[in-house]
């Protein structure tokens, strides 16, 4: 059956440092996987999208990589801060529009 | 809009009532989504809509739940005879085009919570 796997358990940091996030998948043939942030109440918002042919991605302080053979993606904030605190949701595209999402992992960056 | 508006952004209600989720998306989205989210899980896919037809409604969990886009633009997601598992929070999203153009950005409102007594 198809699956994604993010880290199931939370992320406790100190600020400053990186925050690296894991997301596996079996049995899907993503075109592209999609990252996501979402705060408490409220809905999910777009960060950055990678497609298959490409390695890695970056905008800012965050960072992407897209492993299609080991299928992982790899989602890094690097010199975290506190607003960084937040749940990071993986999306798979599946039939172009369709996105399956992971369960997230909840990242907390200590002061 | 600015940005996708749902409404309400909480809904209490028995078991067995019906229940109506209303999506504004922005202005010249051809393409709306509703997703569930239950608590400590990902959005799960219900319906996607390319202007006023359902294109894709294989998430709808079963005949219980309905969604119409009459004009293309505002979307009413529709639960009759609500049962207690059908709590939590309804998604909307929209994008610009929708599929078969490439990448496919969503951009989400903050959901109606549903809780059935």
């Amino acid at each position: 059956s198809q699956k994604i796997e993010q880290n199931s358990e939370a992320l406790n940091i100190q600020e400053g440092k990186t925050a690296t996030l894991t997301c596996n998948y079996t049995n899907y043939s993503p075109a592209y996987l999609q990252w996501y942030r979402q705060d408490p109440g409220r809905g999910p918002v777009f960060l950055l999208l990678i497609r298959e042919n490409e390695k890695e991605k970056r905008k800012e302080r965050l960072k992407v990589t897209f492993d299609t053979t080991l299928k992982q993606s790899l989602f890094h904030i690097t010199a975290s801060q506190p607003a960084d605190s937040a749940t990071y949701l993986c999306a798979l595209v599946v039939n172009d529009y369709k996105l399956s999402f992971g369960a997230g992992t909840t990242v907390t960056v200590r002061a | 809009g600015a940005g996708v508006s749902q409404t309400p952004s909480n809904k209490v209600t028995e078991k067995g009532k019906y229940v109506e989720l209303r999506c504004d998306p922005i202005s010249g989205h051809t393409a709306l989504y509703w997703y569930r989210q239950s608590l400590g899980q990902g959005p799960e896919f219900l319906i996607y809509f390319q202007g006023t037809g359902a294109a894709d409604d294989s998430g709808l969990p079963n005949d219980r739940f309905f969604a119409v886009r009459p004009e293309g633009s505002v979307s009413t997601l529709k639960i009759q005879r609500t049962e207690r598992g059908d709590s939590a929070v309804y998604l909307c999203a929209s994008s610009y085009r929708g599929g078969g153009s490439g990448a496919n950005v969503l951009t989400f409102g903050a959901g109606s919570r549903l809780t059935v007594l």
